[in-house]
């Protein structure tokens, strides 16, 4: 009963650093995204995917990359890391209909300095 | 574009107080209503949903209506307690089209409760 696992949990990246943020789940579902947490503006959706090689962009899709080899795992890339990237990230997957909601997972801390 | 819009927040009450946080709401079609609670350093919850005009979706003494009519899913507790203070989002899923999926959240409504 995994669920939705993220990796890590906590994240320090200096300016202009790179690092993958870890999304996988065991449902089988097919839909996947990485949404950021920021105070006062709620959630925001920076990348999806309905399924296996297919991804699309977003509300604030800028700074970030991702790609989707497989129904399980949704990694996100950051190119080069930026102070306005400091932020909490969750992941969250659901079957593609939408009506059953997201399963999220527990999210990654990452400051940027 | 789709979008939510929640009460303003933060909400403060004492326990075994009458709860509600408003929820209103811009979509095309026929989407979703959800309602997630956020504890502390956790990620979000699914609490409730509804899936069609006039369902109610219950769960933990919580309980809201989809109501097409104004476009308003609000979410009501008759008894709170300080256990249930937390963050809570209102959200809604499109019902199609290129949007079909992705959920869109309100801006988070922060509720504690004092004993």
């Amino acid at each position: 009963n995994a669920g939705v696992t993220q990796t890590p949990k906590f994240q320090v990246l200096k300016t202009g650093q790179s690092m993958t943020l870890q999304c996988a789940q065991d449902m089988n579902h097919e839909y996947m995204s990485w949404y950021r947490q920021d105070p006062g503006m709620g959630l925001r959706l920076i990348h999806y995917s309905v399924g296996a090689g297919i991804t699309d962009q977003g509300e604030v899709p800028n700074g970030y990359n991702v790609s989707r080899s497989t129904t399980e795992d949704f990694p996100l890339r950051l190119l080069s890391a930026a102070p306005s990237q400091t932020s909490v990230y969750f992941c969250a997957s659901s079957q593609l209909q939408g009506t059953s909601g997201y399963t999220f997972g527990s999210g990654t801390r990452l400051t940027v300095v | 574009g789709d979008s939510v819009t929640q009460m303003e927040g933060p909400v403060t009450l004492s326990e075994e107080a009458f709860l509600t946080i408003n929820c209103t709401y811009t979509a095309t079609g026929y989407p979703s209503l959800f309602w997630y609670v956020q504890y502390p350093g956790e990620g979000l919850q699914l609490l409730l949903k509804a899936t069609k005009a006039d369902d109610k979706g219950s769960n933990k003494g919580f309980e809201a209506t989809y109501r097409k009519e104004t476009t308003s899913f609000h979410l009501e507790k008759g008894s709170v307690q300080v256990s249930d203070s937390a963050v809570y989002f209102c959200a809604l899923s499109s019902a199609g089209g290129t949007s079909y999926g992705k959920l869109t959240f309100g801006q988070g409504t922060i509720l504690t409760v004092h004993p």
